[in-house]
């Protein structure tokens, strides 16, 4: 059981250079994220997605751009990277469904991208 | 909007001991959930317990508890007989259960040391 799996794991970037984050889930999962964390400012949220052909901002959204065409895909671009845009980027799935009680997030392992 | 507060950035406990890992958060929402995530060196997220704003019992999973105080909108995370492996980064999380377009938003985590 695969469940969220972020493609790649590390990458360096040069000033300017585009690239594109992959993020899959095979949980069927309604819901799907992407967060930053950065030392001392905890997981924010960059942008989410409530289900297929649907995004929205979240709380640090500039500079990043998504997509989400199929269900269990969601990607996150960033189409001119700064070094502001070094950290490590989490992506995650969930449902809502109170009688399961399957409610939470679960995450990706994580892609640390440096930005030089 | 929602927000999540953690207001101690690093605790220290001897080990076997018990230690209370403080949350509060804002919301005017009345049905929600709350989370408490681990993220050991690893970086994987991990979710430790899940409480339901409508349930007035406050969950349990084996040596971790919370303290639920819904009127105080406080959400504290009680480590009991602490162990080496609960070295970690702890972050408290919110999340609507009324709002379909709804996010799940992060504290800034709080790092717990454990003394031998």
């Amino acid at each position: 059981n695969a469940g969220v799996t972020q493609t790649p794991k590390f990458r360096v970037l040069k000033t300017g250079q585009s690239m594109t984050l992959l993020c899959a889930q095979d949980m069927n999962h309604e819901y799907m994220y992407w967060y930053r964390q950065d030392p001392g400012m905890g997981l924010r949220l960059i942008h989410y997605s409530v289900g297929e052909g649907t995004t929205a901002k979240g709380e640090v959204p500039d500079g990043y751009n998504v997509s989400r065409l199929k269900k269990q895909n969601f990607l996150l671009g960033l189409e001119s990277a700064a070094p502001s845009q070094t950290s490590v980027y989490f992506c995650a799935s969930s449902n809502r469904d109170r009688l399961t009680l399957n409610t939470e997030a679960f995450f990706g392992q994580g892609t640390r991208l440096t930005v030089v | 909007a929602q927000t999540v507060t953690q207001s101690q950035p690093e605790m220290s406990v001897q080990e076997a001991e018990t230690v209370t890992l403080s949350c509060t958060y804002d919301t005017s929402e009345s049905d929600y959930y709350l989370f408490w995530y681990k993220q050991p060196p690893s970086r994987q997220m991990i979710l430790v317990i899940r409480q339901e704003a409508y349930k007035q019992q406050n969950a349990t999973e084996n040596r971790f508890s919370v303290n639920f105080q819904k009127a105080a909108k406080s959400f504290s995370l009680k480590i009991s007989d602490s162990q080496l492996g609960d070295a970690a980064m702890y972050f408290c999380a919110y999340r609507s259960a009324l709002n379909r377009d709804d996010k799940i938003i992060f504290g800034k985590g709080t790092r717990l040391h454990i003394l031998p």
